[in-house]
């Protein structure tokens, strides 16, 4: 089955730098990869997904970026807020077999202001 | 307002009995997923089901129970069997099963054995 592999379990960046969050999968079939953010004590939320026909998405401050050939994606912030400050998965999932996400262990993101 | 609700939000169980944690969509999604996460990991399916009347195991389905009787509801049974059930359990849905899309997740519910 599925193995995704996060890095670094936690994560302190300055209020304004930008923080990198790397995952590796496992399932060359693998075609989805959403990221979720979780505060403390919530159900994660989606904050960006890519599909494995798309090298790079952007959304404001959030971009994830995808190499199918190494297997692996990245979460990038820019300009990073106190808000920003949670636990953020990495999940990769295929069209085939069995069709549900596998999460990576997670990163602590902390935010200095 | 669409979502998911799990409930209770705060559970504890004695050694030896079994709970039912419950998950109810008004999304009218196909699919539904329960997740297990401990501190410090990553979430673990359960069980998932993508249509009514079937479901399937997931990584760490051994001493867990599932049914979906009806679209909207996917409830856990945690059983007597589960060695280590403390955790926070969450469940999910997405619209469908052919075609990867986005999972919604309830807010979890908190299970203690005392």
């Amino acid at each position: 089955g599925e193995n995704v592999e996060q890095h670094p379990s936690t994560l302190s960046v300055q209020e304004g730098d930008s923080a990198v969050i790397k995952c590796t999968y496992s399932d060359s079939a693998s075609n989805y990869f959403p990221w979720y953010k979780q505060e403390l004590g919530k159900g994660p939320q989606l904050i960006i997904d890519i599909r494995s026909n798309v090298g790079e998405k952007k959304d404001q401050r959030i971009a994830v970026t995808l190499n199918k050939t190494a297997k692996h994606f990245s979460l990038h912030i820019t300009e990073t807020q106190p808000e920003d400050s949670a636990v953020y998965f990495c999940a990769a999932s295929s069209d085939t077999g069995r069709r549900a996400l596998t999460f990576g262990s997670g990163t602590r993101l902390q935010v200095q202001p | 307002d669409g979502g998911i609700t799990q409930s209770p939000k705060y559970l504890f169980r004695k050694e030896g009995q079994n709970v039912t944690l419950s998950c109810e969509q008004n999304l009218n999604h196909d699919a539904m997923y329960w997740y297990r996460q401990d501190p410090g990991q990553g979430l673990r399916l359960i069980y998932y089901s993508q249509i009514v009347n079937d479901f399937q195991k997931g990584d760490i389905a051994e001493g867990y129970s599932v049914s979906r009787e009806k679209k909207e509801s996917f409830p856990l049974t945690v059983t007597s069997a589960q060695k280590n059930p403390t955790a926070f359990y969450l469940c999910a849905s997405s619209v469908r099963v052919t075609l990867n899309t986005e999972a919604f997740f309830g807010q979890g519910t908190r299970l203690t054995v005392v």
